[in-house]
C-alpha cells in the first residue's frame, strides 16, 4: 500500500541553523501539507500546496518557512534560521484531491538547541 | 474560527467492550467533513472514519462508527468489541472548503486497552 514518507526520523539542531525536512508525498497525489505538533499540544496546520504553489498558509507560516517541490517526487519544509520553539514533530500529509482523506507520515521530529 | 475540541485526554477499555471518544467542534459553516485518525505509537496518523455534514446517516467502518449531532455540533467515535491494537492516540479533525483544505485538529485522545 503506497504511503507518505519523512527523513529524516529526527533532526536536532542548533538555534539559528537552517534545516530542510523531506517528504515523499503518494505518487499519484496532488495536495501537499505540512503540519506540526508541539509536544503535548495539538497538531497545527501550516501550509498546503496545489499545483506549485502555496494555497493556503496559516499565522505560523512566516517568513522563516518556505516549501518547495524540487523534484516530481519530494516536498521540502525549509525553516532558515531554527528558533527553540520550533522544536516539535512536523508532519507531511498529501491528499488525491480536497475533502479526501489526508495521507500522513511518521513526522520528523525537530529538536532545536 | 472553527475549533475542535477533545475533552478525554486518556481513556481506557476492557479488550472486547466498547468505548465512546467525544469530539465538539465550532463552525458557522453548514457542509464540511469531519474526520478521525488514529496515530500509534511511534507510527503515522491513519484515517478511521470520515463524515460528511450533509449526510444524516452516521458513518460507520466495520468496529468504528460515529454518531454525528449536527445541531449539537457533536462527532463522538465509539468502537466496538475492542482489541488490544486499537491501543493508540485518537485525533478528531474538521475540514471546509473555505479553511483552504487545511485540517483542525482537536488535542487528542490516548487510549488504553486493557487485557
Amino acid at each position: 500500500e503506497p504511503e507518505v514518507t519523512q527523513t529524516p526520523s529526527h533532526q536536532v539542531t542548533q538555534m539559528g541553523q537552517e534545516v530542510i525536512l523531506r517528504c515523499v508525498p503518494i505518487s499519484n497525489h496532488l495536495y501537499f501539507y505540512w503540519y506540526r505538533q508541539i509536544l503535548g499540544q495539538k497538531v497545527e496546520f501550516l501550509v498546503s500546496f496545489y499545483n506549485n504553489e502555496i494555497s493556503e498558509k496559516s499565522e505560523i507560516f512566516d517568513d522563516q518557512f518556505s516549501v518547495e517541490r524540487p523534484d516530481g517526487s519530494n516536498f521540502t519544509l525549509k525553516i532558515r534560521s531554527t528558533k527553540l520553539e520550533d522544536s516539535a514533530m512536523y508532519f507531511c500529509a498529501s491528499s488525491g484531491g480536497p475533502f479526501n482523506e489526508q495521507f500522513f507520515g511518521p513526522g520528523t521530529r525537530l529538536t532545536v538547541l | 474560527a472553527q475549533t475542535v475540541t477533545q475533552s478525554q485526554p486518556e481513556m481506557s477499555v476492557q479488550e472486547a467492550e466498547t468505548v465512546t471518544l467525544s469530539c465538539t467542534y465550532d463552525t458557522s459553516e453548514s457542509d464540511y467533513y469531519l474526520f478521525w485518525y488514529k496515530q500509534p505509537p511511534s507510527r503515522q496518523m491513519i484515517l478511521v472514519i470520515r463524515q460528511e455534514a450533509y449526510k444524516q446517516q452516521n458513518a460507520t467502518e466495520n468496529r468504528f462508527s460515529v454518531n454525528f449531532q449536527k445541531a449539537a455540533k457533536s462527532f463522538s467515535l465509539k468502537i466496538s468489541d475492542s482489541q488490544l491494537g486499537d491501543a493508540a492516540m485518537y485525533f478528531c479533525a474538521y475540514n471546509h472548503v473555505n479553511t483552504g483544505n487545511q485540517f483542525y485538529f482537536g488535542t487528542g485522545t490516548s487510549l488504553t486497552v486493557i487485557p
